[in-house]
């Protein structure tokens, strides 16, 4: 069975600090992990996606493997960057399904 | 391109009687998904379908739910005999492959409430 866990259900930091919304999963499988962002009153969309090993927003996240995690980070939150994040997993199926973490709720204050 | 555009945005319907939610996929995508959002919990999948045929139903509950996409026209996902228990955030995606590497386009999603 494949599981995305993001255990912080809320990240609150000031301005221009460090920012780390944290992914674990389990899946035996290679999988492929995505960051989707949802800003207030908007819908869902994709962030970033592991294979493409890209820098969207100043944000960036890499896949260990050995620690089956994805966290996402970026070196200076902006105010802009408040934000529902989902942390998704697509693995073991020919068309995508993702599994979706609960979410985290980053607040960046000024 | 609106984009997936799913309506009503807002549903509210008693106990007892039926949700309809539609999803328009962008133009050119043939293949749609659904995904439920319950309070307090990430978003489910609940069902995948092509162009007339449903592909993958696993997330889908055993009773009371269905979904279709016909030739022509909106996906539908119906609801019959709501429960309180179905309130909650559904939300569609459309791809235009089987195969998007989850970079799906997703809609506004429509919220029921049932009373």
């Amino acid at each position: 069975a494949q599981r995305v866990t993001q255990p912080e259900k809320l990240l609150s930091v000031f301005k221009g600090a460090p920012v780390e919304l944290k992914c674990n999963y389990s899946y035996s499988g290679s999988p492929e992990l995505f960051w989707y962002v949802q800003y207030s009153r908007q819908r869902l969309q994709l962030l970033l996606r592991h294979i493409s090993r890209e820098s969207i927003k100043g944000f960036t996240a890499d896949l260990n493997k050995g620690e089956t995690s994805f966290h996402l980070k970026k070196p200076f939150a902006q105010e802009e960057d408040s934000a529902m994040y989902y942390c998704a997993l697509s693995g073991g199926t020919s068309y995508g399904k993702l599994t979706f973490g609960q979410g985290t709720i980053l607040t960046v204050h000024p | 391109n609106a984009g997936v555009m799913q309506n009503p945005r807002h549903l509210v319907r008693r106990r007892g009687q039926e949700a309809r939610l539609r999803c328009s996929p962008m133009k050119g995508h043939s293949h749609v998904y659904w995904y439920r959002q319950l309070p307090e919990e990430g978003l489910k999948f609940m069902v995948y379908l092509q162009k007339e045929n449903i592909i993958d139903e696993s997330g889908m509950p055993k009773e009371r739910f269905s979904a279709e996409f016909p030739k022509e026209g909106p996906s539908i996902l119906r609801i019959q005999q709501v429960v309180r228990g179905d309130s909650a955030a559904y939300f569609c995606a459309s791809s235009p492959r089987a195969y998007e590497s989850g970079g799906y386009t997703f809609g506004s999603g429509t919220r029921l409430t049932v009373v």
